[in-house]
Parts: C-alpha cells; sequence; structure tokens
C-alpha cells in the first residue's frame, strides 16, 4: 500500500519553462489537495479536488494550473515557471470523512533558476 | 480569516522531559484541531485529532487538549526522547480543508 506518491522528487527548471507534478493515491480517496511549504509559511494550499474531474482553487493559486481526470491523479502544472515558485510542493488526499487524516506524499523539491 | 499561529522558535529540551507544543487559533473554534509530525525531506504525518468538545487525547507518550476558552491546543510529548525530534504541525479543519500553522521544531538532546 503506497498510499500518496508523487513524482518526481526533485526538478530544477529555468524561468519561463514548463512542468507537470504527479500526485497518485491508492485509497480511493475522493479529495485531493496541492500545497506548498516555504521556510516560515507553513502550508499554503494551492488547488484541491472534490472529486474526479472538479478542481477548486486554495490559498495560492495564481500561476499554477490542475487537473483531475481520474480519481487517484492529481496534475500540478506550472505554465512558465517564475523563480518565486520555487518551493517544496506536497500532494495530500482524503476520504472526506470529518474525522479522518489527510494523507501526504513526500514532496517535491522545485528550483527556477 | 481564520488561522493557526505556532511558535517558530525551535524547542530545545532534554531526553525524559516533557515537551510541550502550543497551538493558538483565531476567530471561531473549529470542529477539530489535528496535529502531524514532519521529518526533514519527508511530508507529514498525522498523529492525533482532538474535537471541540473533547478537553483531553491521548496516545501513548502523547497528549493533546483542546480549550476553546483560551482558543488554544496544547501538545505534549511525555518521556521524550532524541527520536521524538521533528517538526509538529498543527491544522484547524475548515469544511473540507485544512489551514496549518507553519509548525515548531522539536529538538531532543541526550
Amino acid at each position: 500500500n503506497a498510499g500518496v506518491t508523487q513524482t518526481p522528487k526533485f526538478r530544477v527548471l529555468k524561468t519561463g519553462q514548463s512542468m507537470t507534478l504527479l500526485c497518485a493515491q491508492d485509497m480511493n480517496h475522493e479529495y485531493m489537495y496541492w500545497y506548498r511549504q516555504d521556510p516560515g509559511m507553513g502550508l499554503r494550499l494551492i488547488h484541491y479536488s472534490v472529486g474526479e474531474g472538479t478542481t477548486a482553487k486554495g490559498e495560492v493559486p495564481d500561476g499554477y494550473n490542475v487537473s483531475r481526470l481520474k480519481k487517484q491523479n492529481f496534475l500540478l502544472g506550472l505554465e512558465s515557471a517564475a523563480p518565486s515558485q520555487t518551493s517544496v510542493y506536497f500532494c495530500a488526499s482524503w476520504s472526506g470523512q470529518g474525522s479522518q487524516p489527510q494523507h501526504f506524499g513526500d514532496g517535491t523539491r522545485l528550483s527556477i533558476l | 480569516s481564520q488561522k493557526i499561529e505556532q511558535n517558530s522558535e525551535a524547542l530545545n529540551i532534554q531526553e525524559g522531559k516533557t515537551a510541550t507544543l502550543t497551538c493558538n487559533y483565531t476567530n471561531y473554534s473549529p470542529a477539530y484541531l489535528q496535529w502531524y509530525r514532519q521529518d526533514p525531506g519527508r511530508g507529514p504525518v498525522f498523529l492525533l485529532l482532538i474535537r471541540e468538545n473533547e478537553k483531553e487525547k491521548r496516545k501513548e507518550r502523547l497528549k493533546v487538549t483542546f480549550d476553546t476558552t483560551l482558543k488554544q491546543s496544547l501538545f505534549h510529548i511525555t518521556a521524550s526522547q532524541p527520536a521524538d525530534s521533528a517538526t509538529y504541525l498543527c491544522a484547524r479543519g475548515n469544511t473540507d480543508k485544512l489551514i496549518f500553522g507553519t509548525g515548531t521544531r522539536l529538538q531532543v538532546f541526550p
């Protein structure tokens, strides 16, 4: 049981390049989330999804797009990377039951030069 | 706006002592608070959840309290060990989302 898997684990981009981060969960969870974590800022929600085919904006959505074509996958895209998007990105999933926690992947460390 | 505040300064304690971490929230009390542990280079891992109507929750050496008057949750680790060294995150439930604090780094030295 892998839980939540994120690929890639590390990536270095040049300003203006694009890329897609992949998140996969095997727990059949309805909800999936993308966060970024920066020093002193904590986890901030970028986008999330309440089910297959749905997406919604979080606290810091600008510069990112997402897609949830399959229930188990949640993709985060950067169309034109900027140095301000250098961060650690975490994906999480949730069953939708209030007493249950979110389950996190181990993150993607992204540097934009 | 709803916020979660944790002491950003690291907490250094000696092995065997009790570590106490603080989480303060603003505005109305959340239905529940969650505590997570995060090790360097890893994602957060869930530890405990405490509901608004619960004053205290325990799990092995961990204890969490929820004080709606003080708008505060305390997280205790008794008989702390070097292996408890990590960053601990507090989060409040907000319908289908969580709002996280910045975390407090705990260092337990022998």
